[in-house]
């Protein structure tokens, strides 16, 4: 029983198109975020929700616009997808408030190629 | 600019010896670490985590050790296993200001335990 799922968890697409990945966590945590690893391995943070409010946004672009429906699920639209865009991209989730202390739990990733 | 460095991009150890994965960091107002582990197609998994008022956090066979002064940190893995085959990711965070729990990562230390 998969505590942080993501899906898909390979997504092949075309320049200019618009894509979802999908998140959800039934660990009951409170915070979600999204990781960007580029391809020089770099984790890199881009959202930060918590109770499905924003609370930490990164330099994004605004093509990336994350929706959280309910404090289980956080997703991410990509609108026209560019090249640079290609990475995988992890969900997590954590208890309480956004704090480094409180443990971060991974999906396993999707990886994103635009052609 | 890389906050977090991992100079070592892997590692390669036999079965039973220590294994010592370093980091350097750069920003002293960083007040919290932690080690993440990585295996092939699956997401980071916390590992283990040191405050920056210790000098060295141990548990079961990781211990963490802190050096302020040289803005440095390790993870000692004794006796090494071959599941321990993995990329470990040093990470740094503030527990406080704007960039409160955000994970800064290094690039990852590959580690090969050898039978």
């Amino acid at each position: 029983d998969t505590a942080v799922s993501q899906t898909p968890k390979y997504l092949v697409t075309q320049m200019g198109n618009d894509k979802s990945i999908k998140c959800e966590q039934n660990l009951g945590h409170d915070t979600m975020y999204w990781y960007k690893q580029d391809s020089k391995k770099f984790l890199k943070i881009m959202f930060s929700y918590n109770n499905k409010e924003l609370i930490i946004n990164e330099t994004v672009p605004n093509r990336f616009s994350p929706k959280s429906p309910d404090k289980a699920h956080l997703n991410l639209h990509i609108n026209s997808l560019e090249l640079g865009d290609s990475a995988v991209y992890f969900c997590a989730s954590s208890s309480g408030l956004p704090l480094a202390k409180n443990i971060q739990y991974f999906g396993a990733g999707t990886r994103l190629s635009v052609l | 600019d890389q906050q977090v460095k991992q100079n070592s991009p892997s590692l390669s150890v036999q079965e039973g010896r220590i294994s010592i994965l370093n980091c350097d960091y750069t920003n002293s107002m960083f007040d919290y670490f932690l080690w993440y582990k990585k295996y092939p197609a699956e997401g980071p998994t916390f590992l283990i985590s040191i405050s920056s008022i210790k000098d060295k956090n141990e548990d079961g066979r990781f211990t963490v050790f802190l050096n302020k002064s040289a803005k440095h940190l390790s993870l000692h893995i004794v006796p090494s296993q071959p599941g321990d085959s993995a990329v470990y990711f040093c990470a740094a965070s503030m527990n406080y200001g704007g960039s409160q729990g955000n994970l800064i990562f290094g690039k990852g230390t590959k580690l090969s335990v050898k039978p």
